[in-house]
């Protein structure tokens, strides 16, 4: 059974900062693997997707990389903003059509 | 291209009661997936419908069921309703059978259970 776990669970930065979320799962045969971010009480908004045969996928100041033999994702964001103030979830996805299994999500409050 | 809609965007219902959420897919979008967010968690799928059916059931009972229409809609049924389903309610589509995978979730529909 996959399991994704998002470490840390909450994380403060000052205005400017570059950063990285981590995302770890426990079965490496995976569909695909794609990160959202979450405004509080929203719904969900697709930042990347990365396909199991890639290996990084970038989207203007946000790079995510992934590496299944490890069982591991980053999504990095440069130059953080206060606007990027958000809870970001990771999750995986199984054959094309199967469930999305998602992480608890990691918290992030960037300061001005 | 319109993106994921759900209606309503907020309910509350009396412990015991029925409710009916409602989610329009993606332009193009032929799969629509339902997911329950407790506060603070992930969400946690509950099922998902491909073509009118059923094609993937999470760990909910079946007082949780679904529709999915000609036109790719659907919609979520949760009878004898209980505190516990207290919740966001997430829709998503994609089209895996066409070779798109990437999720598109809609905005949301918040479920107070009282």
């Amino acid at each position: 059974k996959q399991e994704v776990t998002q470490i840390p669970a909450a994380l403060s930065v000052p205005e400017g900062e570059n950063l990285v979320l981590n995302c770890s799962f426990t079965d490496s045969a995976i569909y695909n693997l794609q990160w959202f971010r979450q405004d509080p009480g929203k719904g969900l908004t697709s930042l990347l997707l990365i396909q199991s045969s890639q290996r990084e996928q970038t989207s203007g100041r946000l790079n995510a990389s992934l590496d299944k033999s490890s069982g591991r994702s980053t999504l990095y964001i440069a130059a953080s903003q206060p606007g990027d103030s958000a809870t970001y979830l990771c999750t995986t996805g199984g054959q094309a059509g199967t469930a999305l299994i998602f992480g608890k999500g990691t918290t992030l409050s960037v300061s001005s | 291209e319109t993106g994921v809609t759900q209606s309503p965007t907020h309910l509350i219902k009396t412990r015991g009661q029925q409710v009916t959420l409602r989610c329009s897919s993606q332009s193009g979008h032929n799969t629509v997936s339902w997911y329950q967010q407790a506060l603070g968690q992930g969400p946690q799928f509950i099922f998902q419908y491909y073509r009118e059916e059923e094609n993937g059931r999470g760990n909910f009972p079946p007082r949780f069921s679904g529709l999915q229409f000609p036109n790719y809609s659907s919609e979520l049924n949760v009878n004898a309703l209980e505190l516990d389903d207290s919740a966001l309610y997430l829709c998503a589509s994609s089209s895996p059978s066409d070779g798109n995978t990437e999720a598109f979730f809609g905005q949301g529909t918040r479920l107070t259970v009282v």
